[in-house]
């Protein structure tokens, strides 16, 4: 079965350290998004990528926070320094625009920043 | 972008149907309705959509008002598997984001 990959599954870092968080979105799918996950905040949407152009990344905070696609194969998010509040578990899904819009969403990364 | 409301939590008797309610009253008319669950540590998982007709599937069925002003997911038989918080999200079928609410948290019990 086809899914979307997510890369690590599990990282413990101390604030200040950078962290990189990689997804391997489903070969021919044109849309990717980032999403955060927190008990308190719920499911948040970080950035939005359309064949691998940045649509929407209101929702990420912007001195800290970078997304990209350097390629169709790999979309990465990356956060520099890291802080304790970024702790979170972190989705990648990816979907087909012009289909019915339905999202595969990849297992996550679990963040936790000491 | 129209907004949803669902309950906080249901419970359902494992064997019964459960039935999710979701209220979309500022639906536009190009705007889906789409559900989504997520089983506690995973990803969120795609269940259904539709725009005004009921839709079933393998998983569940979609009863959408003829206003369209709610909707309700009918799992016909639950199981403890499908203990899971649940999504209802509109959007538009092409573009736009999904915005994920806080959702409804279906217990399943035996």
């Amino acid at each position: 079965d086809a899914r979307v990959t997510q890369t690590p599954r599990h990282k413990v870092t101390e604030m200040g350290q950078e962290v990189t968080m990689r997804c391997q979105p489903i070969l021919g799918h044109n849309t990717v998004f980032w999403y955060r996950q927190t008990m308190m905040q719920g499911l948040e949407l970080l950035a939005y990528f359309r064949n691998r152009a940045p649509l929407d990344d209101s929702g990420m905070p912007k001195d800290r926070f970078s997304a990209e696609m350097p390629d169709a194969t790999l979309a990465t998010l990356k956060i520099q320094p890291s802080e304790p509040r970024d702790s979170a578990v972190y989705f990648c899904a990816s979907g087909l625009v012009q289909t019915n819009g339905e999202l595969f969403f990849g297992e996550g990364s679990r963040l936790t920043v000491l | 972008d129209a907004k949803t409301t669902q309950p906080p939590s249901m419970d359902c008797a494992e064997g019964r149907a459960a039935n999710l309610p979701c209220n979309h009253s500022t639906i536009s008319g190009n705007e889906y309705v789409y559900w989504y669950r997520q089983i506690h540590s995973q990803g969120p998982q795609y269940i259904i959509h539709g725009l005004k007709n009921n839709e079933t599937n393998e998983m569940a069925s979609l009863i959408i008002t003829e206003d369209r002003k709610s909707s309700t997911l009918i799992l016909p038989h639950a199981t403890l598997r499908d203990t899971a918080v649940y999504y209802c999200i509109v959007k538009r079928n092409y573009g736009q984001n999904f915005v994920f609410g806080p959702g409804t948290r279906l217990s399943v019990l035996p």
